[in-house]
């Protein structure tokens, strides 16, 4: 089936700290691959996503890589600020047309100043 | 404007009871969703409903009752509320079925508390 691991939290970093969320996922074919961000209190947003193999997602300086051969979609910042603390989650959409997203658990990241 | 709202945002309420949490899209979206976010914040897609028609129904009991009136709304009736329904429930939306690559637009989240 279609599944979605990353990396367990709690992350916490300084500001201006390089970050890393590591995402792997199972599915078969080409699925498409999301970042979601739920900051304190909201609902998820759309971080980024990329829709076939090697297809760079990218915003607020954020940045994942679809990789196709090692199954992985890492989320990565040069440098945090304190206003990017949330918790992420990976996410893919199975190919063939179903709009079923499937979840990782969730990284929940702090960024202290 | 809001794209995606429900109502209300907190629900508090005794076992056995029956509830309904709301949601509206504005978006002109045609496919809405309900998802389910535990309290170690994992999130599991309940239903699917595209153009009206629901299209996904995961393994939920029968006491979830998704109500589609016209596309751009979605509500979730509970019967016989247990305390393992609490939980954060999300209400989102896309534009299209048949687009595996389209964005969901989630609304805030209403938190369910079974006492």
């Amino acid at each position: 089936g279609n599944s979605v691991t990353q990396m367990e939290g709690p992350v916490t970093l300084s500001e201006e700290a390089f970050l890393t969320i590591n995402c792997t996922y199972t599915a078969t074919g080409y699925p498409s691959l999301f970042w979601y961000v739920q900051y304190p209190g909201e609902g998820l947003q759309l971080l980024l996503k990329a829709t076939k193999a090697d297809d760079k997602g990218s915003n607020k300086g954020f940045e994942a890589t679809y990789r196709k051969e090692t199954t992985s979609f890492h989320l990565e910042k040069g440098s945090v600020q304190v206003s990017d603390s949330a918790v992420y989650f990976c996410a893919l959409s199975p190919q063939g047309g179903s709009e079923k997203l499937v979840f990782g658990k969730g990284t929940k990241l702090t960024v202290n100043p | 404007d809001t794209a995606v709202s429900q109502t209300p945002k907190y629900l508090v309420t005794q076992m056995g009871n029956d509830k309904s949490i709301k949601c509206e899209q504005n978006l002109g979206h045609d496919t809405m969703y309900w998802y389910k976010q535990d309290s170690k914040k994992f999130l599991k897609i309940m239903f699917s409903y595209n153009n009206k028609e629901l299209i996904i129904n995961e393994t939920v009991p029968n006491r979830f009752s998704p109500k589609s009136p016209d596309k751009a709304h979605l509500n979730l009736h509970i019967n016989s509320l247990e305390l393992g329904d609490s939980a954060v429930y999300f209400c989102a939306s896309s534009r299209a079925s048949g687009g595996s690559s389209d964005t969901q637009y989630f609304g805030p989240g209403t938190r369910l508390t079974v006492l």
